[in-house]
């Protein structure tokens, strides 16, 4: 069982790059998002996304792009890496945005920009 | 405002011995979902324990129970006869009703000494 996997585990960018987090569910799972965690700041949503082709903003989406073209993958984009991105993030998906839905998580991404 | 608080950053628990991790929650509304994660040093989010604001008992799984004491808005985390492997981050996090996110606690780091 797959679960979300989420790649790379690590990653240093310079300031400016560009890159991709990829993230593949096979729960098929209607809700996806994405979080990034900081250190005493718990976990802030980034982007959310509750069907193919519907995507929207969370709390943090400055810098960040998005797209969902299928059920199964969601991957985020950072556009033009800033030293404030280095962080770990984690994409995460559940069957719906039910109150009792359990979000199932990827093994994250430490991302570190230079 | 901060919708989920866990005022203890770090706590120290001798292995065998029971810990409460304390987390508290501000909504208005009245149906809402109580979740505890777990994030040992691999980093993984790992999920422990759910609390429905409706439900009459006390969640338990395993050594794990929740004590949901809802007209004071808490929901802490006992963890019974603390185990080394007990040794991590521990999340509380919350979802209301028609709101795409978890809610994310900063956080507790639990060290169990042998």
């Amino acid at each position: 069982n797959a679960g979300v996997t989420q790649t790379p585990k690590f990653q240093v960018l310079k300031t400016g790059q560009s890159m991709t987090l990829q993230c593949a569910q096979d729960m098929n799972h209607e809700y996806m998002s994405w979080y990034r965690q900081d250190p005493g700041m718990g976990l802030r949503l980034i982007h959310y996304s509750v069907g193919a082709g519907i995507t929207d903003q969370g709390e943090v989406p400055n810098g960040y792009n998005v797209s969902r073209s299928t059920t199964e993958d969601f991957p985020l984009r950072l556009l033009s890496a800033a030293p404030s991105q280095t962080s770990v993030y984690f994409c995460a998906s559940s069957y719906s945005s039910g109150i009792f839905s359990e979000a199932f998580f990827g093994q994250g991404t430490r991302l570190t920009v230079v | 405002a901060q919708k989920i608080t866990q005022t203890q950053p770090g706590m120290f628990v001798q292995e065998k011995e029971a810990v409460t991790l304390d987390c508290t929650y501000d909504t208005s509304d009245q149906s809402y979902g109580l979740f505890w994660y777990k994030q040992p040093s691999s980093g993984e989010m790992i999920f422990l324990i759910y609390q429905g604001s409706y439900d009459e008992q006390n969640a338990t799984e395993g050594r794990y129970s929740l004590n949901f004491q809802k007209a004071r808005k808490s929901a802490n985390l006992v963890i019974s006869a603390s185990q080394l492997g007990d040794s991590a981050m521990y999340f509380c996090a919350m979802r209301e009703p028609n709101d795409y996110k978890l809610s994310f606690g900063a956080g507790t780091t639990v060290t169990v000494r042998a």
